[in-house]
């Protein structure tokens, strides 16, 4: 089965911190995909961004940009210069190709300070 | 756009009652889910639908069941509501295609508190 871990449970910054987010995964297919959401103080979830296994370019949106690798089994997300708006739980998320069973980690609360 | 409906948004229940809690999708999806959230445990499966007529266990299945009778309807059900089940739920849909897109769409949330 697979397994995602977010060992960070809770960080603070201080706004215009660049922070990272950690995301370690366990998966025995070849062929998967992660995902990376946030959730905002309203309780919704926002999709932030989808790698699959075979793409490991790490991506730049914005201040946002990720970090996929697969030799450490890690899809680390990081925000360059922290805003307050940036204050949430971000979920990391794992699916395999084979069995459409979407497993979630625990979560990372960042909470930025103006 | 109404997406993902979840009814109701919140419940009390006393142990032992039960309950359905109704997932409406206008998307044409065929993969629906159902998770919980609670506080440092993230979100975990409970049960989870490829198409209409068909559903799956999930991480934490336990006490729960599900029917997906029409495409667009996944429905959760709490036979005897025990207060471990207090959390918030959320249901998700998603096609085979959205795997390439990368979005599994939610609803708002449902709060269930049992006492």
């Amino acid at each position: 089965a697979q397994k995602v871990t977010q060992a960070q449970t809770e960080i603070s910054v201080v706004e215009k911190e660049d922070v990272t987010l950690d995301c370690v995964y366990e998966t025995r297919d070849t062929t998967y995909y992660l995902f990376w959401y946030k959730q905002p103080p309203s309780g919704e979830l926002v999709f932030l961004i989808r790698r699959n296994s075979f793409d490991e370019q790490n991506e730049i949106s914005g201040r946002y940009s990720w970090n996929f690798q697969k030799s450490t089994s890690s899809f680390n997300f990081t925000i360059t210069a922290s805003q307050v708006v940036d204050s949430a739980v971000y979920f990391c998320a794992l699916i395999q190709y084979n069995n459409n069973d979407m497993r979630f980690g625990a979560g990372t609360r960042l909470t930025v300070k103006p | 756009n109404a997406g993902v409906t979840q009814t109701p948004k919140f419940r009390v229940l006393k142990t032992g009652q039960s309950m359905t809690l109704l997932c409406a999708q206008d998307m044409n999806h065929e993969y629906m889910y159902w998770y919980r959230q609670d506080p440092g445990m993230g979100l975990r499966l409970i049960h989870y639908s490829v198409g209409e007529g068909t559903t799956a266990k999930g991480e934490v299945p336990d006490g729960y069941n599900v029917s997906r009778l029409k495409k667009q309807n996944f429905l959760l059900g709490l036979e005897s509501a025990a207060p471990s089940q207090t959390s918030v739920y959320f249901c998700a849909s998603t096609s085979p295609a959205g795997w390439n897109t990368g979005e599994l769409f939610f609803g708002e949330g449902s709060r269930l508190t049992v006492l």
